[in-house]
């Protein structure tokens, strides 16, 4: 079976620190991938997605970024953190075939920014 | 641009009541509309899915119903559960790379 893995589970990190969140798939091959944000009060926001090995597809001007170094495997990056990229991060993957496939997300990364 | 509205926002109802939660997208050109459950500081959870080509999906005691050319669909939730209570996220398929767009939620409580 399929399974997706996203740490750290919770984040805490100064103004002005970088960032690394990774996600992976197990269980299946060539997915599209996705990163999700979900502020306070607000609802899910796409951030990126990838239907392929350094395919990235930014849907938001943020002062993050994306990559995919390997097939199943995809990290959320900063140089430098803003308040304002506090929330609640989400991976999410989909088969590739087909463009009727469930989304199936992670369990989040929570960032609090100080 | 596409929109997702989903009210009310939330919803208190005793444990047995059959109930419905609405969502409404504003441009009909969808690939599918999901239905997704969310815990409390937890991720998405899948329920259902309906292609633009369907009018319903059911499992076990819901079932989602989507009428593209009024902008709608409903979640309809049987017989509800004290386990039933989370939040409840509708989402858009907009493109065949499977994006989705989100509604806000309706964060439902079943009172036993």
């Amino acid at each position: 079976s399929q399974t997706i893995h996203q740490w750290p589970a919770t984040l805490v990190q100064p103004v002005g620190s970088p960032l690394s969140l990774e996600c992976t798939v197990e269980g299946t091959s060539n997915p599209n991938l996705y990163w999700y944000r979900q502020a306070a009060g607000r609802g899910l926001q796409l951030l990126f997605y990838s239907v392929g090995i350094g395919q990235i597809s930014s849907e938001v001007p943020q002062n993050l970024s994306a990559s995919r170094p390997q097939d199943r495997q995809f990290i959320l990056s900063s140089k430098k953190l803003l308040l304002s990229d506090s929330g609640f991060y989400l991976c999410a993957w989909s088969v590739r075939q087909g463009v009727n496939q469930p989304q199936h997300f992670g369990d989040g990364t929570r960032l609090s920014i100080l | 641009k596409q929109e997702v509205t989903q009210i009310p926002a939330a919803l208190s109802v005793p444990e047995g009541e059959n109930l419905v939660l609405n969502c409404s997208f504003t441009d009909s050109a969808i690939y599918n509309l999901q239905w997704f459950r969310q815990d409390p500081g937890k991720g998405l959870t899948s329920l259902l899915l309906i292609q633009s080509s369907q009018r319903e999906q059911t499992s076990g005691r819901l079932n989602a119903s989507l009428d593209k050319s009024s902008g709608r669909s409903t979640l309809y939730i049987a017989a509800s559960q004290p386990g039933d209570s989370a939040t409840y996220l509708c989402a858009v398929g907009t493109s065949n790379t499977g994006k989705l767009i989100f509604g806000q939620g309706t964060t439902l409580q079943v009172k036993p």
